[in-house]
């Protein structure tokens, strides 16, 4: 079956511009997760999805950053006024209703994100 | 930022070479995780491991959930070519929770 998709796979923008970037998670998976990950870093949790509420947004750097999943499928996840420290490989995984923690988390490809 | 320690950061072997790595913390871990993410792709899980003292293998990979709850590590023997990637190990601190902490990564390089 399809795995976790991700659009744009590549995106440019100037420092100051908004940005969405659009995660759709495999099929059934009720839980969905935004990562950021650095140049040479490993992955940075942001946020956290159950169904169509954000369980844990603990990982949002500040207010620049948001993202909804308001039909409980397809999230985006989106950035204002853009920096050039944003830049990085924006990664969206899901999992199956993980009541206890122990799901396996699927990862897409990513979004690689540049602000010049 | 990261809370995990990964080790080393990059390994150059030969082919049918063993590999190790490792991956510390200073606080316990409740799920210790092994991943492996090719180049424009997302990680992938490899190993799980839920409890303390845990040995599990993967085929030629084997990883182990430290005592202490604050460490793993992960071999793969008899290394080829497609094992070359980066290796990230992964937890969760607490009990149900799902944000996982990852670590830096081993950059793993094989010469054939």
């Amino acid at each position: 079956g399809a795995g976790v998709s991700q659009t744009p796979s590549n995106k440019v923008t100037e420092k100051g511009k908004y940005v969405e970037l659009r995660c759709d998670p495999i099929s059934g998976h009720t839980a969905l997760y935004w990562y950021r990950q650095s140049l040479g870093q490993g992955p940075e949790f942001l946020i956290y999805f159950q169904g169509t509420g954000a369980a844990d947004d603990s990982g949002l750097p500040n207010d620049r950053f948001f993202a909804v999943r308001p039909e409980g499928s397809v999230s985006t996840l989106k950035i204002q006024r853009t920096e050039r420290g944003d830049s990085a490989v924006y990664l969206c995984a899901s999992s199956l209703n993980p009541p206890s923690g122990g799901e396996t988390q699927y990862f897409g490809p990513g979004t690689r994100l540049l602000v010049l | 930022g990261q809370q995990l320690n990964q080790s080393p950061q990059s390994m150059f072997i030969q082919e049918g070479e063993d590999v190790s790595m490792n991956c510390t913390s200073s606080s316990i871990f409740n799920t210790w995780l092994w991943y492996k993410q090719d180049p424009g792709e997302g990680p992938v899980l490899l190993i799980a491991l839920y409890k303390a003292g845990e040995l599990t293998s993967n085929g030629r990979l084997t990883a182990q959930f430290g005592i202490t709850r604050k460490d793993s590590f992960l071999n793969i023997s008899a290394s080829i070519p497609s094992d070359v990637g980066i290796y990230f190990c992964a937890g969760r601190r607490i009990q149900g929770a799902q944000k996982l902490v990852f670590g830096q990564g081993t950059r793993l390089t094989i010469n054939p």
